[in-house]
């Protein structure tokens, strides 16, 4: 079952360093996000793809954060420098634009431990 | 801003029992709420939904009730079990955004047996 694979599981980082999240998402969706999760502030949305172009970002996200879709099945999720504050579990989900399946289908997700 | 909010943050309810989560929205345009459920270790997964145009969905032993007028909604788990025991997440989508939702913070519950 070919759902949204996210690597690495678990990443820690020195504050100052550059991590870069994967995900690939479930085969022939053509919307992608990627979230933060903090018991605090729940799910944040980072970024948001159709069809590989940005449709949003999430406007407090912007200096540090960058995602990209490099093609329709593979993103990243580039931080640098990395923060303390950074420490989160990052999800990717994937979603099809059309019909009934509105649902979003996340990964398991990245848990970021920045030191 | 969150235009998602939940209540409680937490909540233990005894096997058997019903819970009620409570999920509120600012946003009139949104027209369509799902629930995902979320164990430790995995990603949200969706639990059940609504439509803007409906007032109750069931699924099994789970209800949502919607009241557009207050732009509130709420989510029953009848005859709670120790596997429900996961965070609940409420989420809103409007027609003019695509497949974006937008999340609450969520509400973990404890079914304790």
């Amino acid at each position: 079952d070919a759902g949204v694979t996210q690597t690495p599981r678990h990443e820690v980082a020195e504050k100052g360093q550059t991590i870069i999240l994967k995900c690939e998402p479930v085969s022939g969706h053509n919307d992608l996000f990627w979230y933060r999760q903090t018991k605090i502030q729940g799910l944040e949305l980072l970024s948001y793809f159709r069809s590989k172009s940005l449709m949003e970002d999430g406007g407090a996200f912007k200096d540090r954060f960058k995602a990209e879709m490099l093609n329709s099945s593979f993103s990243t999720l580039k931080i640098q420098p990395t923060e303390p504050k950074d420490s989160a579990v990052y999800l990717c989900a994937s979603s099809l634009e059309q019909g009934a399946a509105e649902r979003l289908f996340f990964g398991h997700g990245t848990k970021l431990s920045v030191l | 801003q969150q235009q998602v909010r939940q209540s409680p943050q937490s909540l233990t309810v005894w096997e058997g029992e019903t819970a009620i989560l409570n999920c509120s929205y600012e946003d009139s345009t949104f027209n369509y709420f799902p629930w995902y459920q979320q164990f430790p270790g995995e990603g949200p997964a969706l639990l059940i939904s609504i439509r803007s145009v409906s007032d109750k969905k069931e699924d099994g032993r789970f209800t949502i009730f919607f009241n557009k007028r207050e732009k509130k909604l709420s989510l029953h788990i009848t005859d709670s079990q120790p596997g429900d025991s996961a965070t609940y997440f409420c989420a809103a989508r409007s027609a003019n955004s695509g497949t974006y939702q937008r999340f609450g913070t969520g509400t973990k519950l404890q079914v304790v047996p």
